[in-house]
């Protein structure tokens, strides 16, 4: 089993849509969570950051965590075509090494 | 607000031959990473860094490859004998004090021809 799986879609919506996007993990030592935010041929932006179960919200993004299940999500409300790009999600354990893991990304195009 | 910078953005090279990319972090960060993007697959660890050592590294990270902090502001990758196999983006990312969250760079765009 992949240790980060992720849809790659392509997920195509309408502007002004609610959009969720999901990756599923396998090592229950994974302890924080984040979504970044790739433009073709750009370096990640990071969006959102967790640590714990739960939720976050910051603007139009909504991160997820859910330990139990080994799951999370981010939701972007009111889409914009401007947020058309791929979501990476990327996750570490508590250890030094600070290693990351991430999944394969999701592309979304939102159009006006 | 600060950021992360990478030169060059694009570089070409032969097999066999010697490149280095640099990286400046951000100037209070103290941990800093390479990681690598190979078209159409997933972004994958190389390396980690703090107070001047490795803290970890990959299994890509072999011999060809080191990383150097020649002083207060740099951070490099150097790969000494490149292969085909090492075309992808390269990604210099930073991390603050007590912090896991990494803040990324442009990227390098390597070639090996």
């Amino acid at each position: 089993q992949k240790e980060v799986e992720q849809d790659p879609g392509p997920l195509s919506v309408p502007e002004g849509a609610i959009v969720s996007l999901n990756c599923t993990y396998s090592n229950s030592a994974f302890q924080y969570f984040m979504w970044y935010r790739q433009y073709s041929r750009k370096g990640p932006e990071l969006l959102m950051y967790t640590y714990s179960s739960g939720n976050k919200e910051d603007g139009r993004f909504t991160a997820q965590v859910d330990k139990s299940s080994k799951y999370i999500s981010l939701f972007i409300r009111d889409s914009q075509p401007s947020d058309s790009a791929t979501y990476l999600c990327a996750m570490g354990d508590a250890g030094n090494n600070r290693k990351l893991i991430w999944g394969l990304g999701t592309s979304l195009a939102v159009n006006p | 607000e600060p950021e992360v910078t990478q030169t060059p953005s694009h570089q070409v090279t032969q097999m066999g031959q010697e490149v280095i990319l640099r990286c400046v972090p951000i100037s209070n960060h103290l941990y800093f990473y390479w990681y690598r993007q190979i078209l159409g697959q997933k972004v994958e660890f190389l390396v980690s860094f703090y107070n001047n050592e490795i803290s970890e590294k990959s299994e890509i990270f072999d011999d060809q490859f080191s990383v150097e902090r020649p002083d207060g502001s740099n951070f490099t990758l150097k790969i000494r004998s490149t292969k085909l196999e090492d075309s992808a983006m390269y990604f210099c990312a930073s991390s603050g004090p007590g912090q896991e969250t990494q803040y990324f760079g442009p990227g390098t765009r390597l070639l090996v021809l």
